[in-house]
């Protein structure tokens, strides 16, 4: 599984856009880019997926350029229950199973 | 729909101690996951089955074993618990590998 590198931490205020980009420098030809959200005290929740371009979402939108060695998680006028920590992971949807590979996330604090 | 039920929610175990974390699914999927989350950390796979009665390792097994009982029901058994299992632990399922869909957790101390 492609490795994948995000900040550790984001901080904002409520009503701004949030964008968190991660890093997949690696990532091959079939995989697909997944972001998961996670509340404190919850298991993570599936939020959005895509494999190139733009997709969007009633959550969110995810920007991939055309080389896709990143993706962009957009979170538009984020508020306070945004707060949690956000995954994005790297694989290949076509295998049909697969093992997630969940790195430490970005923790996003949205402030009043 | 449930979804994905775990129990119990909240265990504390003594060193040695033994139990078994139980973990069920309504959404008719076939492949279903353990992890555990140390604080401040990301998931880390215990095991996982790709389908009933199959079931393999993953990042970290050791001290672990698993029963997928059938295609609802996926166990987690740890026969002598340590201190350093101290943990959240997370049950999943999903269709495929890419999407999948968390339990709310069991909070496990070992004294």
């Amino acid at each position: 599984l492609a490795k994948t590198t995000q900040p550790i931490s984001m901080d904002s205020y409520e009503g701004q856009e949030v964008n968190i980009t991660c890093s997949h420098n690696n990532i091959a030809t079939n995989d697909y880019i997944t972001w998961y959200q996670q509340f404190p005290s919850q298991g993570p929740r599936f939020i959005i997926q895509g494999y190139k371009t733009k997709v969007t979402n009633e959550v969110a939108s995810l920007f991939i350029p055309a080389d896709r060695k990143s993706s962009t998680l957009s979170l538009p006028r984020v508020s306070l229950s945004d707060t949690a920590v956000y995954y994005c992971l790297v694989g290949d949807k076509g295998t049909g199973f697969q093992k997630l590979v969940f790195g430490t996330g970005t923790r996003l604090l949205v402030s009043p | 729909n449930a979804g994905v039920t775990q129990t119990p929610k909240f265990q504390v175990l003594k060193t040695g101690q033994s139990m078994t974390l139980q973990c069920a699914q309504d959404m008719n999927h076939n492949s279903m996951y353990w992890y555990r989350q140390d604080p401040g950390m990301g998931l880390r796979l215990i095991y996982y089955s790709a389908s009933e009665g199959t079931t393999d390792k993953g990042e970290v097994p050791n001290g672990y074993n698993v029963s997928r009982l059938n295609k609802r029901e996926f166990s987690l058994r740890l026969e002598s618990a340590a201190p350093s299992q101290t943990s959240v632990y997370f049950c999943a399922n999903g269709v495929g590998g890419d999407t999948q869909y968390f339990g709310p957790g069991t909070r496990l101390t070992v004294l």
